[in-house]
């Protein structure tokens, strides 16, 4: 079992609409959550980051993590084209970072 | 206000060879982390340096070491080359406060490294 699992997509939605990514996690020590945003032939950009079970909103963007579940998700609300990227999640469960390999998001105009 | 950067952009070694990669913290930041990070797949965190000192140790051989200048600077040498070590290696900065680093880190350009 990989340390952090996501959906490799590709995942596409039309422009508007809500665009859902998912992250599943084995270390259920972990404390502290990530999303990154990674263009392609670029750096990861950190997006937002949640520390505490339930929602966290910035912008159009809303984290949501679930320790019991092992669980944390980032919405996309209203995506737009330039959302088109690659989303990695990352988890530190100790001093370091462990990412998963990233879900592709495609927003169709 | 510069962000992180990092020499070389490429670089092209063959087998066996011994390497060296750079990275300029972002202004402010202490902190420097190391990520390998393959096609198709999410960075893998290699080492972190703070106050001069490995910090932490991701699962990489002792092939892999590091160093973190006065001025927080870091430099990534890898020996031995092998075809398996080609991969964008990304250098993040970050600020070790009473949040801790996590939610400040930056990270680089990156250093594409091939390994024939």
């Amino acid at each position: 079992q990989k340390e952090v699992e996501q959906n490799s997509g590709p995942l596409s939605v039309p422009e508007g609409a809500i665009a859902s990514l998912n992250c599943t996690y084995s270390d259920r020590g972990s404390q502290s959550f990530f999303w990154y945003r990674q263009y392609s032939g670029k750096s990861p950009e950190l997006i937002m980051f949640i520390y505490s079970n339930g929602d966290k909103e910035d912008g159009r963007f809303t984290a949501q993590l679930n320790k019991a579940s092992q669980y944390v998700s980032l919405l996309i609300r209203d995506s737009q084209p330039s959302d088109s990227a690659t989303y990695l999640c990352a988890v530190s469960p100790s001093n370091d970072m462990r990412f998963g390999a990233g879900t592709r998001l495609t927003v169709k105009p | 206000d510069a962000g992180v950067t990092q020499s070389p952009t490429h670089l092209i070694k063959t087998r066996g060879q011994q390497v060296t990669l750079r990275c300029s913290p972002k202004s402010g930041h202490d902190t420097v982390s190391w990520y390998q990070q393959a096609l198709g797949q999410g960075p893998q965190f290699i080492f972190q340096y703070y106050e001069e000192e490995e910090r932490q140790r991701g699962n990489f051989p002792d092939r892999f070491s590091g160093h973190q200048f006065p001025n927080y600077s870091s430099e990534l040498n890898v020996n031995a080359l092998l075809l398996g070590d080609s991969a964008l290696y990304l250098c993040a900065s970050s600020l070790v406060g009473t949040s801790g680093w996590k939610d400040t880190q930056y990270f680089g350009p990156g250093t594409r490294l091939t390994v024939l």
